[in-house]
């Protein structure tokens, strides 16, 4: 079984700053790894996902993450963020043997002027 | 396609009462997931299927609850009775594989029991 650890639940942040989003995940086999965003009142969006290839993926409104196997990590960045990002962000694990998204507790990234 | 429709959007019912909750998939896709969201437990599979049968119900917190998908374009998730612990935002998503990896949610039914 996998599962998954948002090590911040809350992120607040100032209007241009840099952000990182940790998340680590559990799993006895290859999965895959997902960022979703939940804007208030919204359903879940796909920010990005890692399913092969480069560790370094990119995905919507210029956030990335990278994906390393060895820490078991898939920590979610943005250089610069802006007001309209804050949001709550979840990352989610899928094993390669095709079941349901499990997803971590979330993080509210909260963005001030 | 409008996406992953989910009706009603917010629900208030009294503790005690049979509650329905509604989920149109996307057409084509032949998965689909119930999830639950509280403040307390975040984001919880509670069932899902795969081309109408249910695949994995260990999520389904107890018999209270229950899940169909008659058919490929509709979905149920029934609480008989409710209870004000079962209050929470309940998610639908589809997928056009066996895999959850490309899911895609519907916005959600907001449940308060009272």
């Amino acid at each position: 079984a996998q599962s998954v650890t948002q090590l911040d639940s809350q992120v607040p942040v100032f209007e241009e700053a840099p952000v990182e989003l940790r998340c680590n995940y559990s799993s006895s086999v290859s999965v895959y790894l997902f960022w979703y965003v939940q804007y208030p009142n919204q359903g879940l969006q796909l920010l990005l996902k890692y399913l092969s290839g480069s560790t370094l993926v990119k995905g919507i409104n210029g956030f990335e993450a990278e994906f390393n196997k060895s820490q078991t990590s898939f920590h979610l960045r943005k250089p610069s963020v802006h007001i309209s990002d804050t949001a709550e962000y979840f990352c989610a694990v899928s094993d390669q043997a095709g079941t349901a998204l499990i997803f971590g507790k979330g993080t509210t990234l909260s963005v001030s002027s | 396609d409008a996406g992953v429709i989910q009706s009603p959007r917010h629900e208030v019912t009294e503790m005690g009462q049979e509650v329905t909750l509604r989920c149109k998939p996307i057409s084509g896709h032949n998965s689909l997931f119930w999830y639950r969201q509280t403040m307390m437990r975040g984001l919880e599979l509670l069932i899902y299927f795969n081309n109408n049968v249910p695949i994995d119900d260990s999520g389904m917190p107890e018999d209270r609850f229950s899940a169909k998908m008659p058919n490929a374009s509709f979905s149920t998730l029934k609480i008989q009775p409710s209870e004000p612990r079962d209050s929470a935002v309940y998610f639908c998503a589809s997928s056009p594989e066996w895999q959850g990896a490309l899911a895609f949610f519907g916005q959600g039914t907001r449940l308060t029991v009272v």
